[in-house]
C-alpha cells in the first residue's frame, strides 16, 4: 500500500467511450498531480492541483479533464480518446518538496 | 527550463556494483530525487540530495555535484530485485517535478 490509491488498476476503453480514472490520497498531502507514462519516453507532467486548485495545465488536449473535489481526491476525466493516449497514467501528491512525491500504482489504459 | 540526461538502458551481474548517471540542467536548483521503478508499478522515491557529497543508504548511494549537474545513483551488492527503471528528476518550480527519461537496469544472474 503506497498511500496512494488508484482505480481501476487496467482499462480499456473505445475512442467513442466516456470514462473515469480516480485517485485517493489520505496522507494529508496539499498537492495532487496527474502524470502520463508512454513507453520509453520521460514521465510527462499533465495537472497540478494545489489546495483544490488547478495550478498547472501542461498544454493537455481537452479530451483529458481532471477534477479535484477536495484535498484527498483526484479524478481524470476522459472523453473521445486516441490509440496514442494508451499508456500508464500515474497520480501522485506532495506535501513539501523536499519529500518527494508519493505515487500511485497508476492505471494502465488501453484505447481501442 | 529543466533538462536531464540518464543513459538508457544498463546491465549487469548479481552481486557487482553498479552506477547510474544523472546529468541535469536547471534554471534554478532546489535538490535532486532518485526513484525506483519496477515494471508496472509505481516510482518509489529512494533519495534526495540538495547538498554536494555523497549519501549513503545501505546498499544505494547517491551522489550530487551541483557546480558540475551531476548526480549518480550507486548500487551495490546487486540482487535479481535490483532489475527495474531508475528515475532522476528535479523541481522545476514550487512542487512540479521534471523527470528524466530514466535508465532501465537489468541484473543477469
Amino acid at each position: 500500500e503506497t498511500g496512494v490509491t488508484q482505480t481501476p488498476r487496467h482499462l480499456v476503453m473505445g475512442m467513442t467511450n466516456k470514462k473515469s480514472l480516480k485517485c485517493e490520497q489520505h496522507l494529508g498531502h496539499n498537492a495532487m498531480y496527474w502524470y502520463k507514462q508512454s513507453a520509453k519516453k520521460p514521465l510527462e507532467l499533465m495537472f497540478v492541483y494545489s489546495l483544490e486548485e488547478r495550478v498547472e495545465n501542461n498544454s493537455v488536449p481537452s479530451r483529458f479533464s481532471p477534477e479535484c473535489p477536495n484535498s484527498s481526491h483526484l479524478f481524470l476525466h476522459l472523453h473521445t480518446l486516441q490509440p496514442e493516449d494508451s499508456a500508464l497514467y500515474l497520480c501522485a501528491s506532495s506535501q513539501e518538496t523536499f519529500y518527494g512525491y508519493t505515487f500511485g500504482s497508476g492505471t494502465r489504459l488501453t484505447v481501442v | 527550463g529543466q533538462n536531464i540526461d540518464q543513459p538508457t538502458e544498463m546491465t549487469a551481474t548479481e552481486g557487482a556494483i553498479v552506477q547510474i548517471n544523472c546529468t541535469y540542467q536547471t534554471s534554478g536548483f532546489n535538490g535532486l530525487f532518485w526513484y525506483q521503478q519496477h515494471a508496472g508499478e509505481a516510482p518509489t522515491f529512494l533519495s534526495y540530495n540538495v547538498l554536494d557529497g555523497l549519501e549513503e543508504k545501505g546498499r544505494f548511494s547517491s551522489f550530487l555535484s551541483r557546480s558540475k549537474g551531476y548526480s549518480y545513483l550507486l548500487l551495490k551488492e546487486l540482487q535479481m530485485k535490483d532489475s527495474a527503471s531508475y528515475l532522476c528528476a528535479v523541481p522545476n518550480y514550487g512542487q512540479n517535478f521534471v523527470f528524466g527519461p530514466g535508465t532501465r537496469l537489468s541484473v543477469l544472474p
